[in-house]
């Protein structure tokens, strides 16, 4: 059974970092790739980044690209979101989903991040 | 970007009479390899949205069969044959053919 579970968010100032993880189990890893889909508080779902499962590939939506990077460590079975110059629009709960035939089969339950002054 | 586009944003409902949710993209979601990848997910309040189709029609394991998908190329719908007081939620549409995933606005069933 896949088991998704995020961690790392808090509250930031405007301009600072901050870095997620999601830890993986009950697949196996190594061989999916990764999505960071968030929700800001009342808001729907949006897709951010993605990693490939097999190679050193990685995606990102103009919003956060060159702030989010996207990295994965297998034998960890985790994947992190490492965040720098954070906005307040990106406060949001964070999800990590796993990349299943293009759709995801399961959520954790998300990490908050909230970015104010 | 793929737009999603949901219809009605809010939808009231009556326990027991059926309910149905329109998701339309602004460009076919056939994928190279022949698949539609449209998916349903339901977010209860308070929690992590959860799956209920994939592939426009395949209903996951655990889903009532009250649900159901249906739908090709840009237009899908979901429907619900009776709706019971656990239905409550909003009802997302998202589709995994193109980078970036790309979601719906939500439908909030009340």
């Amino acid at each position: 059974q896949v088991h998704l579970v995020e961690s790392g968010g808090g509250v930031v100032q405007p301009g600072g970092s901050l870095r997620l993880s999601c830890v993986a189990s009950g697949f196996n890893f190594a061989q999916y790739g990764f999505h960071w889909v968030r929700q800001a508080p009342g808001k729907g779902l949006e897709s951010v980044t993605f990693i490939f499962a097999d190679r050193n590939e990685q995606k990102y939506v103009d919003s956060v690209r060159g702030r989010f990077t996207i990295s994965r460590d297998n034998s960890k079975n985790t994947v992190y979101l490492q965040m720098n110059s954070l906005r307040p629009e990106d406060t949001a709960v964070y999800y990590c989903a796993q990349d299943y035939d293009y759709t995801t089969e399961s959520w954790g339950q998300g990490t908050l991040l909230t970015v104010s002054s | 970007d793929v737009v999603m586009t949901q219809s009605p944003l809010s939808l009231p409902v009556t326990l027991g009479q059926p309910a149905s949710i329109s998701c339309r993209s602004s460009e076919s979601l056939v994928h190279r390899g022949g698949n539609t990848h449209l998916t349903w997910f339901q977010q209860r309040p308070g929690q992590s949205p959860r799956r209920l189709i994939y592939k426009v029609s395949n209903r996951d394991s655990g889903v009532p069969d009250r649900f159901s998908g249906s739908g090709s190329g840009t237009d899908f719908t979901l429907k619900i044959s009776r709706v019971e007081a656990e239905d409550v939620g909003v009802y997302y549409c998202m589709q995994g053919t193109h980078w970036p995933w790309t979601f719906g606005q939500g439908t909030k069933v009340e």
